[in-house]
């Protein structure tokens, strides 16, 4: 079975500064890695996806995220964040074939601030 | 513009009474999720459909609790009796399982007050 860590339940940030959110996995299995995020009041957005290939991942809005196998990491990045990245993050797994369910962790809450 | 509708988007109820969440998952997904966001305990997995066929429900209390694909166009999550620890906001996802097709889709969620 699959789990995820999110190492910190909240990230304050002052506007345009770089960030990293942290997320580990667990797994027996190859997996696919993936980031959403979500808004107040919203359902969840796909923010990028590690499927295979380049362990370097572009995103939407200036994200990104390097998988790292060995320390079974899949961090997520910017390098200057805005004001409207406040939300919460969500790191998840899933097992190495289409369709399967995602894993979630506890979340991240990315605070950026003036 | 595609998307998943979940209904309704509140709902608050009396300890005791049924509830029903409805999902419609996007047109041509073959793979509906039910999830379950409490502060506590993050983003839980309920169960979830593949070709209207349950695939795992193995998150979700049976004595209480029922999921149902009536049809490809209509997904359902029935609570009865409800509890206020049944309180939460509920997620239904689709997606597409060919190839290396793995995005889920996700509704904007219904928010359950159990009181």
């Amino acid at each position: 079975a699959q789990s995820v860590t999110q190492l910190d339940s909240q990230v304050p940030v002052f506007e345009e500064a770089p960030v990293e959110l942290r997320c580990n996995y667990s797994s027996s299995v190859s997996v696919y890695l993936f980031w959403y995020v979500q808004y107040p009041n919203q359902g969840l957005q796909l923010l990028l996806k590690y499927l295979s290939g380049s362990t370097l991942v572009k995103g939407i809005n200036g994200f990104e995220a390097e998988f790292n196998k060995s320390q079974t990491s899949f961090h997520l990045r910017k390098p200057s964040v805005h004001i409207s990245d406040t939300a919460e993050y969500f790191c998840a797994v899933s097992d190495y074939q289409a369709g399967t369910a995602l894993i979630f962790g506890k979340g991240t809450t990315l605070s950026v601030s003036s | 513009d595609a998307r998943v509708t979940q209904t309704p988007r509140h709902k608050v109820t009396e300890m005791g009474q049924e509830v029903t969440m409805r999902c419609q998952p996007i047109l041509g997904h073959n793979t509906v999720f039910w999830y379950r966001q409490t502060m506590m305990q993050g983003l839980e997995l309920l169960a979830y459909f593949r070709n209207r066929a349950p695939l795992d429900d193995s998150g979700m209390p049976k004595d209480r609790f029922s999921a149902e694909m009536p049809d490809a166009t209509l997904a359902t999550l029935k609570i009865q009796p409800s509890e206020p620890r049944d309180s939460a906001v509920y997620f239904c996802a689709s997606g597409l399982a060919t190839g290396l097709n793995t995005e889920a889709f996700f509704g904007q969620g219904t928010r359950l007050t159990v009181v």
